[in-house]
């Protein structure tokens, strides 16, 4: 399968801090998902990119499909206790099947 | 608002025992798809069905079967379990073949224990 690097994998952060994160392949992919997965739940879409250098917010969140469409990255602004949790991203090359990153745990410090 | 439905939310099996996990959606998606999640692994696609009436073979198909029973309904089913199988399961579906607009919405898990 495909192969989604996402880094870092986990990020211990003070609470009003900005949060970076960005998923990698060698792979040049047609879409990128972002999701959030809470603990005992299954994961949320956050945020989805259809074309090369596309920027979209969405609140404090932030996703950008990387130029060459190789990779993606989510930034988060002034996070809160509640950004905790699994970031995922998710890739898709065609059809219907997406790819997943291995995902990358957020812990936000009071 | 109930979305994706899983059902077991837990269970736990014997190797050699067989169960069917159980998947509804009550959006009118057309697609649907079972997804496995260990750690450090990311989620690994099993099985999808696009429409109706049509299953395909994901990433890890092997070990398991299923049946998309109607539009709303899509089962996975172990036949003889296996240690391997230990995992958390997800169901998602999406509104249309390509999930390219609404990426897929998820049900809340299954986790499975084979000892």
């Amino acid at each position: 399968g495909q192969q989604l690097n996402q880094s870092p994998q986990s990020m211990f952060i003070q609470e009003g801090e900005d949060v970076s994160m960005n998923c990698t392949s060698s792979s040049i992919f047609n879409t990128w998902l972002w999701y959030k997965q809470d603990p005992g739940e299954g994961p949320v879409l956050l945020i989805a990119l259809y074309k090369a250098g596309e920027l979209t917010s969405n609140g404090r969140l932030t996703a950008q499909f990387g130029i060459t469409r190789k990779d993606s990255f989510l930034n988060i602004s002034a996070s809160i206790p509640s950004d905790v949790g699994i970031y995922f991203c998710a890739g898709q090359l065609t059809g219907n099947q997406f790819y997943f990153g291995t995902g990358t745990s957020l812990t936000v410090i009071p | 608002n109930a979305g994706v439905t899983q059902t077991p939310k837990f269970q736990v099996l014997k190797t050699g025992q067989s169960m069917t996990l159980q998947c509804a959606q009550d959006m009118n998606h057309n697609s649907m798809y079972w997804y496995r999640q260990d750690p450090g692994m990311g989620l690994r696609l099993i099985y999808y069905s696009a429409s109706e009436g049509t299953t395909d073979k994901g990433e890890v198909p092997n070990g398991y079967n299923v049946s998309r029973l109607n539009k709303r309904e899509f089962s996975l089913r172990l036949e003889s379990a296996a240690p391997s199988q230990t995992s958390v399961y997800f169901c998602a579906s999406s509104p249309r073949g390509h999930p390219n607009f609404y990426g897929y919405t998820f049900g809340s898990g299954t986790r499975l224990t084979v000892v």
